[in-house]
């Protein structure tokens, strides 16, 4: 059974800084594409940022480019949101998500985990 | 505001048919593939429809999937007031490498 469980949500200010983790499990981790997606309070869902297999090619939308970085690491089955220089619109429930959108879909999401950026 | 056009709510009767339309450009739907995604109240969203018309295991033929240029549609059949809730269209936008989702709509089962 495919498992993805996000932990590393919290309060941060602005300008704070705070990493999300989601540790996967239940399926071939390092040979999946993996995706970060958000929802702010009362918005639709926002595509953030998506990663192949490997790492080896990374993508971001342009309201987190330069300030969050996706990585992974595969021995762990772990991947990771490091987000910088929050602002308060950043504020949401980030979603780990196995799979890419442009092929294939976003086949199994996780619960997420809630980011609240306030001071 | 989205770069994929859905309409914010559609409703019908249970038991009947409804379909929500997502339009996009050449950028995004007109030379990607097009996925459909349900997001029912509490719980995470779910995969109905991917690569344009092809359903996961587990999904009902009663979802559908279409793409005709650069728009897409979803089909739902025999509406159970079980499917309340969000649906998002999502595909590449290939002028920002990057991920879009429709704005969602909101289906209402009478």
């Amino acid at each position: 059974e495919v498992e993805l469980l996000e932990s590393g949500g919290g309060l941060a200010q602005p300008g704070g800084s705070l990493r999300l983790s989601c540790a996967a499990s239940g399926f071939p981790f390092d040979s999946s594409s993996m995706t970060w997606v958000r929802q702010a309070p009362g918005k639709g869902l926002e595509w953030v940022s998506s990663l192949t297999f490997n790492g080896g090619s990374t993508h971001y939308a342009d309201s987190v480019k330069g300030r969050f970085t996706i990585s992974r690491d595969n021995s762990k089955t772990t991947l990771y949101l490091q987000m910088n220089r929050l602002r308060a619109d950043d504020t949401a429930l980030y979603y780990c998500v196995k799979g890419g959108i442009y092929s294939s879909g976003l086949d199994y999401w996780g619960q997420g985990t809630l980011v609240t950026v306030s001071s | 505001q989205s770069v994929l056009t859905q309409p914010p709510s559609v409703s019908a009767a249970p038991g009947q048919r409804v379909t929500i339309s997502c339009s996009g450009s050449s950028s995004n739907i007109g030379n990607n593939y097009v996925s459909w995604y349900q997001h029912l109240p509490g719980t995470a969203p779910k995969l109905l429809i991917y690569d344009n018309d092809k359903r996961p295991s587990g999904i009902p033929d009663r979802f559908s999937g279409s793409k005709s240029g650069t728009s897409a549609t979803l089909g739902i059949t025999g509406l159970q007031t079980g499917d309340e809730g969000d649906y998002y269209c999502g595909t590449w936008q290939s002028t920002l490498s990057a991920g879009v989702f429709g704005g969602g709509t909101k289906l209402t089962v009478l």
